[in-house]
């Protein structure tokens, strides 16, 4: 079955350091995107992608980066931890299709930073 | 700017009660809108849609109504069970193609047997 899976599922980091979060899709979705989730705050859109070589800045962006090489991977980038990034990250990805469609999501990346 | 406001959870219910989970936007335009559930320790997965003004979406015994007039989509179900304890985030996005969704902060519902 198609999915998308996130990496690593937990993460334990000192403030200053770069982080790398992994996120893979097998449905050959054109669209990705990263959420954050705070108590308090919902999910809030960092960054999203509508295809290869495509990144696009959401509501929250600084301090994060994504790259998009191929369809299936948008890495999340942390380029230097700080600790109001401790957070649950979700990655998600659609089908784009004419309509609004259905958002299918990892199970997130629960990210510490000390 | 696009938002959407949730009710205050958490939401405490016994089993069998009636559920209500109060959902409104503010949009330049005409969104569609989404109701989406996350179980403990997992990510979100879609629960209902509707795409037009008075469209009814609903699964799993959930409903809810897309009201232009008065820019809602309250989620309703009438006999909660103890397995529908999660969290619900109602959200928009517009229709063209892919564009990200726009979450509210989430409800949090309890439900005891």
């Amino acid at each position: 079955d198609a999915e998308i899976t996130q990496s690593p599922r937990h993460k334990i980091t000192e403030t200053g350091r770069q982080v790398t979060l992994a996120c893979h899709q097998t449905w050959n979705h054109n669209n990705m995107f990263w959420y954050r989730q705070d108590l308090g705050h919902g999910l809030r859109l960092i960054h999203y992608s509508y295809g290869v070589q495509d990144t696009n800045k959401g509501e929250v962006s600084d301090g994060y980066s994504v790259s998009r090489s191929n369809t299936e991977d948008l890495p999340l980038t942390l380029e230097s931890a700080a600790s109001s990034q401790t957070s649950v990250y979700f990655c998600a990805s659609s089908d784009g299709g004419g309509a609004a469609g259905e958002l299918f999501f990892g199970e997130g990346s629960r990210l510490t930073v000390l | 700017g696009d938002s959407v406001t949730q009710m205050e959870g958490p939401v405490t219910l016994s089993e069998e009660a009636f559920l209500t989970i109060n959902c409104t936007y503010t949009a330049t335009g005409y969104p569609s809108l989404f109701w989406y559930v996350q179980y403990p320790g997992e990510g979100l997965q879609l629960l209902l849609k509707a795409t037009k003004a008075d469209d009814k979406g609903s699964n799993k015994g959930f409903e809810a109504t897309y009201r232009k007039e008065t820019t809602s989509f309250h989620l309703e179900k009438g006999s909660v069970q103890v397995s529908d304890s999660a969290v619900y985030f109602c959200a928009l996005s517009f229709h063209q193609a892919g564009t990200a969704l726009i979450f509210g902060k989430g409800t949090t519902l309890s439900v005891s047997s």
